[in-house]
């Protein structure tokens, strides 16, 4: 089982429509999360975290999380065709280390 | 706003051959990162460092890697003797605080895209 898993994907959209991306993981202690987007061969730019249960919101992103589900997803609500892009969910254990697990991603096209 | 920076922004470099790659994490941070993406694949960490030591690395990070912080600013990563499946993207990253602050996020250079021929 993988560490973390995201919906293959490509997931495509069209323009003002809302996209679900999710992603769930595998280890319990996992205590923060986060989405980033990366377009391709940059770097992966933070969009939001979340660490507790329950939704965050953020703009036109919403973050959602489920502990007990292990699962935690990202709504983006009236996409834009510059949402265009691999979207990351990373997870991160609560250790003095801090590193980042990451998903594969799921790419995202919105359409006009 | 700070950032973090990395040179070069492409290195090619000829099998067998020892690379540098540079960055200069942001300022007041106190953790640092090395992370891979091949491409077409995911975003790998390979190791962590605090105060001058390795504080955690993954199983990529073999004999062949090694990490410093040879003054103030910078954060280097050396592979010794390249292999044709090191070629990849390079990201640095760093954080003000330990990864026990779950709400602190670690901050990522743009990259340095490392071609071994």
């Amino acid at each position: 089982q993988k560490e973390v898993e995201q919906n293959s994907g490509p997931l495509s959209v069209p323009e003002g429509a809302i996209a679900s991306l999710n992603c769930t993981y595998s280890d319990r202690g996992s205590q923060s999360f986060f989405w980033y987007r990366q377009y391709s061969g940059k770097s992966p730019e933070l969009i939001m975290f979340i660490y507790s249960n329950g939704d965050k919101e953020d703009g036109r992103f919403t973050a959602q999380l489920n502990k007990a589900s292990q699962y935690v997803s990202l709504l983006i609500r009236d996409s834009q065709p510059s949402d265009s892009a691999t979207y990351l969910c990373a997870v991160n254990t609560n250790t003095n280390a801090g590193k980042s697990t990451f998903g594969d991603g799921t790419t995202l096209t919105v359409k006009p | 706003e700070p950032e973090v920076t990395q040179t070069p922004s492409h290195q090619v470099t000829q099998m067998g051959q020892e690379v540098i790659l540079r960055c200069v994490p942001i300022s007041n941070h106190l953790y640092f990162y090395w992370y891979r993406q091949i491409l077409g694949q995911k975003v790998e960490f390979l190791v962590s460092f605090y105060n001058n030591e390795i504080s955690e690395k993954s199983e990529i990070f073999d004999d062949q890697f090694s990490v410093e912080r040879p003054d103030g600013s910078n954060f280097t990563l050396k592979i010794r003797s390249t292999k044709l499946e090191d070629s990849a993207m390079y990201f640095c990253a760093s954080r003000r605080s330990s990864g026990r602050a779950i709400t602190d996020t670690q901050y990522f250079g743009p990259g340095t895209r490392l071609t071994v021929l």
